[in-house]
């Protein structure tokens, strides 16, 4: 099936630092999705993406959809220590792949 | 009134035994999935249900059987429970199969 790679793996930042993670595809996705998931929880949907090019932004998240819809970005602006947990991204049609995921921790 | 909801949250098990989980979506989607995440939190889908016809059945042992009684409903059966069954395994929903998935908050299976 469709795979979805996702990097970095971890990320460690001090509390007002960006944070950046990277989704890449082999083959063309029709769409794009973001997950939020916190230790211990559940993950939760954050964005979809669906057209080539596309940026959406949340407050201090912004997300982008590459030109040619195989690859896509999660950026967070200053992070805050309520940002740590683990950000998925998943591509695919009516069977979404998950990335591995990257897991953020923000030290205080 | 929780959207999707599973039980059991925790379920320890001695190895050989046979374990459901139950799951139950009140969002009106007509998709739902089993994901499994292990202690890597990788997330692997094993089902995918629409409106209780199986989608997509991965490579996943047959010693696990999903039920959909109605698109409500997706349940998930383990027979024979094996050391490397243990991991958290997530329900989800999504209107189409398209839309952004709803999971529930998971079943932590621990099989000793």
């Amino acid at each position: 099936g469709q795979q979805v790679m996702q990097i970095p793996q971890y990320q460690h930042v001090q509390e007002g630092e960006d944070f950046t993670t990277y989704c890449n595809s082999s083959t063309t996705l029709s769409n794009i999705q973001w997950y939020k998931q916190r230790p211990g929880g559940h993950p939760v949907f954050l964005i979809q993406l669906v057209k080539s090019g596309e940026v959406k932004k949340q407050k201090r998240l912004t997300f982008q959809f590459g030109e040619a819809k195989k690859n896509s970005s999660l950026h967070i602006t200053a992070t805050q220590t309520t940002d740590v947990g683990t950000y998925f991204c998943a591509g695919g049609n009516n069977d979404m792949r998950f990335g591995a995921g990257t897991r953020l921790t923000v030290k205080p | 009134d929780t959207a999707v909801s599973q039980t059991p949250k925790y379920l320890v098990t001695q190895m050989g035994n046979d374990k459901s989980i139950k799951c139950e979506q009140n969002l009106g989607h007509d998709t739902m999935y089993w994901y499994k995440q292990d202690s890597k939190k990788f997330l692997k889908i094993m089902f995918s249900y629409n409106n209780k016809e199986l989608i997509i059945n991965e490579t996943v042992p047959n010693r696990f059987s999903p039920k959909s009684p109605d698109k409500a409903h997706l349940n998930l059966h383990i027979n024979s429970l094996e050391l490397g069954d243990s991991a958290v395994y997530f329900c989800a929903s999504s209107p189409d199969g398209y839309y952004g998935y709803t999971f529930g908050s998971g079943t932590r299976l621990t099989v000793v």
